[in-house]
């Protein structure tokens, strides 16, 4: 198993672009997760999904948007990059709520 | 307040030493407990989860748990320098969503030889 994969892994975008960022997990988990981590920072929610078709906001989802059509992908969509985006984004799955939590590698996301 | 406080560090433990790591959480209603280790430009992973008052072991790692007091602990024995890395604490209410999973900012753990 591959377990949770993420593209890119660095990207630069200019203020007012656009881009998804990619996740998918290969472990049949329900629990999807988007986080995005600043500079000495623990991680904040950004979305999350109980399973296909179901998502919701977590702690920052403003300037975010997701959507989970099937099991394994869990995109993560900027639409206006913002200099206050510019941060690590980390995608995670687990099994139910209670399980542990598996991360990808990560996508380090730099908006100038 | 912050919901989930952890001294930033860094922490500095010889080699073979006990390093201790603290974490302190203010909502009573919080069930679950993890500890997760991030190298430094990596994903974080797991390393253990604690869900009742008490130590729980795990080789070298045993996770405290105090819930009347609302912290949570880990300590490393045998100290290696793999070890060194940032240690994130996260907590979970039993009765809340998936959004209230809250990591704290992480300590710094720097074994020295």
């Amino acid at each position: 198993n591959a377990g949770v994969t993420q593209t890119p892994k660095f990207r630069i975008l200019k203020i007012g672009q656009s881009m998804t960022l990619q996740c998918t997990q290969d472990m049949n988990h329900n629990y999807m997760y988007w986080y995005r981590q600043d500079p000495g920072m623990g991680l904040k929610l950004i979305y999350y999904s109980v399973g296909a078709g179901i998502t919701d906001k977590g702690e920052v989802p403003n300037g975010y948007n997701v959507s989970r059509s099937t099991t394994e992908d869990f995109p993560l969509r900027l639409e206006l990059a913002a200099p206050s985006q510019t941060s690590v984004y980390f995608c995670a799955s687990s099994w139910s709520r209670e399980e542990t939590q598996y991360f990808g590698p990560g996508t380090r996301l730099l908006v100038l | 307040q912050k919901e989930v406080e952890q001294n930033s560090g860094p922490l500095s433990v010889p080699e073979g030493a006990i390093a201790s790591l603290n974490c302190t959480y203010s909502d009573r209603g919080s069930q679950s407990f993890f500890w997760y280790r991030q190298y430094s430009g990596k994903s974080p992973e797991l390393i253990m989860s604690i869900y009742s008052n008490g130590d729980k072991e795990d080789g070298r790692f045993t996770a405290q748990l105090n819930k009347a007091s609302q912290y949570v602990s880990l300590l490393i024995r045998d100290s290696q320098p793999s070890d060194s890395a940032t240690y994130l604490c996260a907590v979970k209410s039993e009765y809340s969503s998936a959004s209230k999973i809250i990591f704290g900012s992480g300590t710094r753990l720097s074994i020295r030889p």
